[in-house]
């Protein structure tokens, strides 16, 4: 089975405060993802990684940044945490698929969230 | 870009009612559908997808859903719901030849009342 791994199930921060929520994942995939989630506005993606070190912006990128230096971590960066920021943190992975023929693959597995709660 | 639209947030119903939940998305190139589940305190998982043949598809739970291309919709259903079908659901939706980024809907509140 896939396990995607977040370190912490709760954490409460301060305003202006640095925070790092760290994903793992055990399967080899190329391609990992932040996502926050709040009610009545699903899931939004704030960055994904296809590759090492590389990085796309997703739909709500701003306030954040992130790394991947290895292949199983993707780490979500808050540089100054703000109350606006408090939410639910999913981190997700899957294989990259270009071929239709692999589109069976093209699965994402989601971690249990880190509930983020900023004062 | 690509947009996913779940309509009815909050569905509230009693056991042995029957569920459908729709899902229209706006691209209208292939695409690989999916609808995940999120048990109350649980991790969002996987109910069903669909990627190719069958429009028809069946999940786990007694879940299935209909893919109707000309309509862009993936609907959920499922014929007697149990209390234990309370969650929230989330259709998604990507393009194979993008990046691999899903779009979600805003999700469905399904509350079962024993």
């Amino acid at each position: 089975d896939v396990k995607v791994t977040q370190s912490s199930r709760y954490l409460v921060k301060r305003t202006g405060e640095k925070v790092f929520l760290e994903c793992v994942q055990d399967m080899d995939h190329e391609n990992m993802f932040w996502y926050r989630q709040d009610p009545g506005l699903g899931l939004r993606l704030i960055y994904f990684s296809y590759d090492v070190k590389m990085k796309e912006k997703g739909d709500i990128p701003e306030g954040y940044s992130v790394s991947r230096e290895k292949k199983e971590r993707f780490s979500l960066i808050l540089e100054s945490a703000s109350t606006n920021q408090t939410s639910m943190y999913l981190c997700a992975s899957s294989l990259w698929v270009r071929d239709r023929g692999l589109a069976s693959k093209n699965i994402q597995y989601f971690g249990a969230g880190t509930r983020l709660s900023v004062l | 870009a690509q947009s996913v639209s779940q309509h009815n947030h909050h569905v509230i119903l009693s056991e042995a009612a029957s569920l459908e939940l729709g899902c229209n998305y706006s691209y209208g190139g292939t695409v690989n559908l999916f609808w995940y589940v999120q048990y109350p305190g649980q991790h969002l998982q996987l109910l069903l997808k669909y990627f190719s043949g069958d429009p028809l598809v069946k999940g786990i739970k007694g879940f299935e859903a209909e893919f109707i291309k000309s309509k862009f919709s993936f609907n959920l259903r499922k014929p007697s719901v149990q209390w234990s079908d309370t969650a929230e659901y989330f259709c998604a939706v990507n393009s194979l030849y993008g990046n691999n980024r899903l779009a979600f809907g805003k999700g469905n509140q399904v509350v079962v009342i024993p």
